[in-house]
């Protein structure tokens, strides 16, 4: 997980309630992910950036929205969090040219949504 | 769209025995391919990449897997297993040199002695 950190590690919230996931990178990597796992659906692209102010959706990204305007730091909102959210999120970082193929992963954040 | 399957979403094995995990994809383009390996509350680390040239693609902690165009298949395999290779491994393809992968289901590995 060098140079990758996600914030906060674990959350509980409460339906309804916004939340914001942080995640900083230290490579100066262009390409930013976030992904949520759950049991039998493997990791599921939520949204990811290819620059600067440059974001695009995932196949699940419905419910969420995200921001960078820096490249070292990517957030994921949920504007109203539901309790079909609960799930673990985590970011992954790549590169141009020969490290474009290969992701990088946080340690990743828990959220639970009562 | 291009799509990842993992045959089997446990495999028990005894120590020392050895071990091949499925994965089957599909796509009309050519792909790169991937295998990466969760261990309990962690992230995802790689494990190996097919991108080109040889077939037979060696990676970390003795696993290899075997890319098979006309079977559209990617198996991972490793011929003697430990206990620390308890774990949850994924397959995954990606159409662009960049991101935008797409995962397969997991499959757990749980290594007995």
């Amino acid at each position: 997980d060098a140079g990758i950190t996600q914030s906060p590690r674990h959350k509980v919230t409460e339906t309804g309630t916004p939340v914001t996931l942080r995640c900083h990178q230290t490579e100066n990597h262009r390409y930013m992910y976030w992904y949520r796992q759950d049991p039998g659906h493997g990791l599921r692209l939520i949204h990811y950036s290819y620059g600067v102010k440059d974001t695009d959706k995932g196949e699940v990204s419905d419910g969420y929205s995200v921001s960078r305007s820096k490249t070292e730091d990517f957030l994921l909102t949920l504007e109203s969090a539901t309790s079909s959210q609960t799930s673990v999120y985590f970011c992954a970082i790549s590169d141009r040219g020969p490290g474009a193929n290969v992701l990088t992963f946080g340690a990743g954040s828990r959220l639970t949504v009562l | 769209a291009q799509s990842v399957t993992q045959l089997d979403s446990q495999v028990p094995v005894f120590e020392e025995a050895p071990v091949e995990l499925r994965c089957n994809y599909s796509s009309s383009v050519s792909v790169y391919l991937f295998w990466y390996v969760q261990y309990p509350n962690q992230g995802l680390q790689l494990l190996l990449k097919y991108l080109s040239g040889s077939t037979l693609v060696k990676g970390i902690n003795g696993f290899e897997a075997e890319f098979n165009k006309s079977q559209t298949s990617f198996h991972l395999r490793k011929p003697s297993v430990h206990i620390s290779d308890t774990a949850e491994y994924f397959c995954a393809v990606s159409l662009l040199s960049w991101g935008k992968f797409q995962f397969g289901a997991g499959t757990q590995v749980v290594v007995t002695p």
